[in-house]
């Protein structure tokens, strides 16, 4: 059973454009939702992460937007780089989770055409 | 810096063998995880571990276990590997407690072929 799933699979997107990643989830106990980021031959590293708090969390070009009544939340990345072509995942975390484990999703795989 | 060093960054092995995947990191953290990656199934949680000698199972453990004799140090191990376990193998660690963010630190994955 998959605890957060993600879409689409793969996207490409011209350079300057906005990439869009969605994610639903189902599981009100998830208080806590990263965005990762892998570039080829590395690992995946947290790219921005919000709280069901706030409704939107922007960093730089990287913004979140979080629907807590849809239970969905979405990457939206403007003005999209070439160096932005990289696989992004989205996660989610239990509640008074200690252990910090985290639920992926499946990951999109963002390429950026110059 | 985090840093959670992978010491093998590509191996092949032949079925039946016994395979060994090593991570270390040096940040003191107290959970440590190995994940799975593999096209298209994103992340999948072999096994986890909150503290020295204990550990937990993820979603996929069968044909894997895992060691911890060390704080910094965490194994994975394929008692006899199969060609269904060729796959990109990556660990990470966090910080325990529900007041941090659970943010994980990855290394850069170990590729094991099973042929």
């Amino acid at each position: 059973q998959q605890q957060v799933k993600q879409s689409p699979q793969s996207l490409i997107v011209q350079k300057g454009g906005i990439s869009i990643i969605n994610c639903a989830y189902e599981n009100t106990a998830f208080d806590y939702f990263p965005w990762y980021q892998q570039f080829p031959g590395k690992g995946p590293a947290l790219l921005i992460a919000i709280r069901p708090d706030v409704s939107e969390k922007k960093e730089g070009r990287f913004t979140i937007s979080f629907n807590k009544s849809a239970k969905q939340f979405s990457l939206h990345i403007m003005d999209s780089q070439p160096g932005d072509s990289a696989t992004y995942f989205c996660a989610a975390r239990n509640r008074g989770s200690t252990l910090g484990r985290l639920y992926f999703g499946r990951g999109t795989q963002l390429t950026v055409w110059p | 810096d985090v840093k959670v060093t992978q010491s093998s960054r590509y191996l092949v092995k032949r079925t039946g063998e016994k395979v060994f995947l090593e991570c270390v990191q040096d940040m003191d953290h107290e959970n440590m995880f190995w994940y799975r990656q593999d096209p298209g199934l994103g992340l999948r949680l072999i096994y986890f571990s909150y503290d020295v000698k204990m550990k937990e199972k993820g979603d996929i453990p069968e044909g894997y276990s895992v060691s911890r004799e060390k704080k910094e140090r965490f194994s994975l191990i394929l008692e006899s590997a199969s060609t269904n376990q060729t796959s990109m193998y990556l660990c990470a660690s966090s910080l325990w407690g529900t007041g941090n963010t659970g943010e994980l630190f990855f290394g850069e994955g170990s590729r094991l072929t099973v042929l």
